[in-house]
């Protein structure tokens, strides 16, 4: 089984500013790691995933996101935020086998100000 | 082309009474998501199908929840004797082949049981 921990519920920013928004899980076998974007009145889609290789990987829009194996994590960061970027974010693991089946964590509220 | 949709978009209910809720997945995707959001949580996963069959339904939470997906494209989830716990957001995502291919997320359908 797997768990994802998101240690903050709201992350208020001002525009331009940098921000990380934390992700955390625990798991027994290995793992592919996603995050995704809920901007107000629409549905999930995917910002970024990674599966294998480089352990750094990038959107298209400015986010980036680091696989640390040994701490677990999958931090999402941005070095210089837009308005645009307020939405719901939500980080993912599955396993890397079997179903694919995804576990959520209960997600981040970015609010960028300006 | 045309993305995931889910009718009804709203759905308010009784305590009691039958519900059904429709996904329309891409076309041409073989796997179909259903997930259900509860108000500040992520999405839980409740039951993967593959084609025409549920290859994972472990997430349904009791035998008040079915779903199908009979000719292997639209599916409908069935809930019965709806409870006011069953108020939530149900989600439907669908992918080409399953597995780590990208899920692609429906607008949702926002239950409220009275």
């Amino acid at each position: 089984a797997q768990s994802v921990t998101q240690l903050d519920s709201q992350v208020p920013v001002f525009e331009e500013a940098p921000v990380e928004l934390r992700c955390n899980y625990s798991s027994s076998v290995s793992v592919y790691l996603f995050w995704y974007v809920q901007y107000p009145n629409q549905g999930l889609q995917l910002l970024l995933k990674y599966l294998s290789g480089s352990t750094l990987v990038e959107s298209i829009n400015g986010f980036e996101a680091e696989f640390n194996k040994s701490q677990t994590s999958f931090h999402l960061r941005k070095p210089s935020v837009h308005i645009s970027d307020t939405a719901e974010y939500f980080c993912a693991v599955t396993p890397s086998g079997g179903s694919y089946i995804p576990t959520f964590g209960r997600g981040t509220s970015l609010i960028v100000h300006p | 082309g045309a993305g995931v949709s889910q009718t009804p978009s709203n759905k308010v209910t009784e305590k009691g009474k039958y519900v059904e809720l429709r996904c329309d997945p891409i076309s041409g995707h073989t796997a179909l998501y259903w997930y259900r959001q509860s108000l500040g949580q992520g999405p839980e996963f409740l039951i993967y199908f593959q084609g025409t069959g549920a290859a994972d339904d472990s997430g349904l939470p009791n035998d008040r929840f079915f779903a199908v997906r009979p000719e292997g494209s639209v599916s409908t989830l069935k809930i019965q004797r709806t409870e006011r716990g069953d108020s939530a957001v149900y989600l439907c995502a669908s992918s080409l082949y399953g597995g780590k291919e990208t899920q692609y997320f429906g607008p949702g359908t926002r239950l409220l049981v009275l």
